[in-house]
């Protein structure tokens, strides 16, 4: 399975944007970039994801580099409700078999 | 409404026990998952089930045998229980397999065995 790369932790201030980055050097042509978070005592919680363009919802913002080999989930204003777990995962193959990693921890502060 | 409910959210018991995790979703999707976490927070997959076809095993041991009666329920029996199989135990539903499916988990089943 192809693997990521994700900073242990992070912190941000509320109210302020938050980018949290994820390397995917050996990502092949078909993989999907999923984000997921999970908060505590919780199932995860679908965030967003994308092929190759820049995808953009209601919960986040998805940056794919032109190579595809990192990407940045962008938090436009964080929330102390945004505190959690946020894996970035790269979804291979024609089943959709997700592989969590370790995730980073994310902080939000007042 | 709850889009991927289970029961029980928690299940204590013995080892050697056979106990039962129920899931159901009304999403109306094709696809449903069991995940487990263990202690260390690490989660992974156990089966996938398509349209009630099991289309992923991940070489759980065979005590854990899924059923799925229609496609909006995925239940997980556990045979002969042991130490390790403690743990949570999530379900998750898409809406069709395939790696461009966000997946949509239920908030877990904590299974302690003593």
């Amino acid at each position: 399975d192809a693997k990521t790369t994700q900073p242990n932790s992070m912190e941000s201030n509320e109210e302020e944007p938050v980018h949290l980055p994820c390397n995917h050097s050996t990502i092949s042509g078909t993989d999907y970039i999923h984000w997921y978070r999970q908060l505590p005592s919780q199932g995860p919680e679908y965030v967003i994801h994308g092929l190759t363009s820049n995808v953009n919802n209601r919960m986040a913002s998805l940056a794919i580099a032109e190579d595809r080999k990192s990407s940045t989930l962008i938090l436009h204003r964080a929330t102390l409700r945004d505190a959690a777990v946020y894996y970035c995962i790269l979804n291979t193959g024609t089943a959709s078999k997700l592989t969590f990693g370790t995730g980073t921890r994310l902080q939000v502060t007042l | 409404d709850t889009a991927v409910s289970q029961t029980p959210k928690y299940l204590v018991t013995q080892m050697g026990n056979d106990k039962s995790i129920k899931c159901e979703q009304n999403l109306g999707h094709d696809t449903m998952y069991w995940y487990k976490q263990d202690s260390k927070k690490f989660l992974k997959i156990m089966f996938s089930y398509n349209n009630k076809e099991l289309i992923i095993n991940e070489t759980v041991p065979n005590r854990f045998s899924p059923k799925s009666p229609d496609k909006a329920h995925l239940n997980l029996h556990i045979n002969s229980l042991e130490l390790g199989d403690s743990a949570v135990y999530f379900c998750a539903s898409s809406s069709r397999q395939g790696n461009n499916s966000p997946l949509h988990f239920g908030n877990g089943t904590r299974l302690t065995v003593t």
